[in-house]
């Protein structure tokens, strides 16, 4: 483990369901990213969040929705998903001036049928 | 806006071989570049991390260097190893905080 969990690793869907990714740092780090991994594709930035405050909406379509309750915990609310939408989804989490990098979790796999 | 390339796509080398990796970035005002490796299917793991300010990066077989006037980093593996195979990631984080990763370079490393 790296100190970003994700929960849950694997989720299959239907495309009428409701349902959340969690991530959860232990780091101490005040800054959470999400972000999609499709196949053959660069990662892409979706949400940033510093201090529970987001400060980034990189164009993502209002069915992922997410919340930061704390510093220390990102979700990702899921609904009416497309089958386009399956994904590896990556959190991450940093220092707010990002000096000493990034720390990803091991991603949750989503697969919308 | 800045561009991340990493190349080759793929790569295969027989074990032992030493190898380089190679990361090229298209505006050399960076905060930070950070080296991350990716096994099939899960998160990413970070390598190394290298300041603006810093020229190269060392941990055990792996060096990383950085030259920003001409947007290039690379990735030096040595005495390659079976268990080196995975996808390795460039990142490149500016004076923004904006942070863009290249596609990968895809690593087999064969007995």
């Amino acid at each position: 483990e790296t100190g970003v969990t994700q929960t849950p690793r694997h989720l299959v869907m239907g495309m009428t369901n409701k349902k959340s990714l969690k991530c959860e740092q232990h780091l101490g780090h005040n800054a959470m990213y999400w972000y999609k991994q499709s196949a053959k594709k660069p990662l892409e930035l979706m949400f940033v969040y510093n201090f529970k405050e987001q400060t980034e909406n990189n164009s993502v379509p209002s069915r992922f929705s997410p919340e930061c309750p704390n510093s220390s915990h990102l979700f990702l609310h899921l609904h009416t998903l497309q089958p386009e939408d399956s994904a590896l989804y990556l959190c991450a989490s940093s220092q707010g001036d990002r000096v000493y990098g990034y720390t990803f979790g091991s991603g949750t796999r989503l697969t919308v049928v | 806006k800045q561009e991340v390339t990493q190349i080759p796509a793929a790569l295969s080398v027989p074990e032992g071989e030493n190898l380089v990796l190679n990361c090229s970035f298209t505006d050399s005002a960076i905060y930070n570049l950070q080296w991350f490796r990716q096994d099939p299917g899960k998160g990413l793991t970070s390598l190394l991390l290298i300041q603006s300010s810093q020229r190269e990066q060392t941990s055990g077989r792996l060096n990383a260097s950085l030259d920003k006037s001409s947007g290039r980093s690379t990735l030096y593996i040595a005495a390659s190893q079976p268990g080196d195979s995975a996808t390795y990631l460039c990142a490149v984080c500016d004076n923004n905080n904006d942070m863009r990763f290249g596609a990968g370079t895809r690593l087999t490393v064969k007995p």
